[in-house]
C-alpha cells in the first residue's frame, strides 16, 4: 500500500474535465512539490506537472496541477481518447529520505 | 537528442546478483543526479535509489537497502546498479531516470526487464 493515496480510477466522457487526487501527509506533499506523470499502456511515464503546477515543454495547457496542505490534484480538461493511461503523482519523502509514487489512477475516456 | 537506454536486464536465479547499465546522450550527464525506478508486472512505479550528480550522495528505498548499489560514472556518461541477494519480489522493468528537480523525472529510459526465478 502507498503512502501517496491515489483513487485506484476515474472515468469521464470526451471533452471533459477530470481531476485525480493524491493524499499525502507533511512529511511527504505537505512540505515538498508534487510531480505527475502519465504512463501509456507498454511505455515508459512521462512527466506532466513539476514543482506543483509547472509544465514541461512540450505539455499541454490542458493539464494543471495544484497543491493544498497535504494533497495534491491533477485536472486534465478537454478530455481525449489519448489521454486514456495511468497517471502517477510523486513527491520526496523527507522523514523517510526516499521519492514516493502514488499507486497509480487508470483513467478511462468513455 | 536526449536520450537514456538501459541494458543488464535478464533472467537470474533467486540469490545472485546482477548489474544494471544507463547510458545517457544530449546532455550534460555530469550536472545531473539520476534516479532508478522500476515497476513490477501489472503495478504501479517504485522508486528505487538516487545519486546526485556528482556521485557523493545516495538514498536507497528501504526494500534494496544494503542489496543495491547504485554508482555512476561521468566519464563515460552512464549509470549503474548493482543487485545483489535478488528476490522474486525484485522482478520489474527497471528504468533509469534523470532528474529535473529532486522528486520530478524529465527523461526516462525504456525500461529493462529483470526476472528473478529458479
Amino acid at each position: 500500500q502507498s503512502v501517496l493515496t491515489q483513487p485506484p480510477s476515474v472515468s469521464a466522457a470526451p471533452g471533459q474535465k477530470v481531476t485525480i487526487s493524491c493524499s499525502g501527509s507533511s512529511s511527504n506533499i505537505g512540505n515538498n512539490y508534487v510531480s505527475w506523470y502519465q504512463q501509456l499502456p507498454g511505455t515508459a511515464p512521462k512527466l506532466l506537472i513539476y514543482d506543483n503546477n509547472k509544465r514541461p515543454s512540450g505539455i499541454p495547457d490542458r493539464f494543471s496541477g495544484s497543491k493544498s496542505g497535504t494533497s495534491a490534484t491533477l485536472g486534465i480538461t478537454g478530455l481525449q481518447t489519448g489521454d486514456e493511461a495511468d497517471y502517477y503523482c510523486g513527491t520526496w519523502d523527507s522523514s523517510l529520505s526516499a521519492v514516493l509514487f502514488g499507486g497509480g489512477t487508470k483513467l478511462t475516456v468513455l | 537528442q536526449v536520450q537514456l537506454e538501459e541494458s543488464g536486464g535478464g533472467v537470474v536465479q533467486p540469490g545472485r546478483s546482477l548489474r544494471l547499465s544507463c547510458a545517457a546522450s544530449g546532455f550534460t550527464f555530469s550536472s545531473y543526479g539520476m534516479h532508478w525506478v522500476r515497476q513490477a508486472p501489472g503495478k504501479g512505479l517504485e522508486w528505487v535509489a538516487v545519486i546526485s550528480y556528482d556521485g557523493s550522495n545516495k538514498y536507497y528505498a528501504d526494500s534494496v537497502k544494503g542489496r543495491f548499489t547504485i554508482s555512476r560514472d561521468n566519464s563515460k556518461n552512464t549509470l549503474y546498479l548493482q543487485m545483489n541477494s535478488l528476490r522474486a519480489e525484485d522482478t520489474a522493468v527497471y528504468f533509469c531516470a534523470k532528474e529535473e528537480t529532486m522528486d520530478a523525472f524529465d527523461i526516462w529510459g525504456q525500461g529493462t526487464m529483470v526476472t528473478v526465478s529458479s
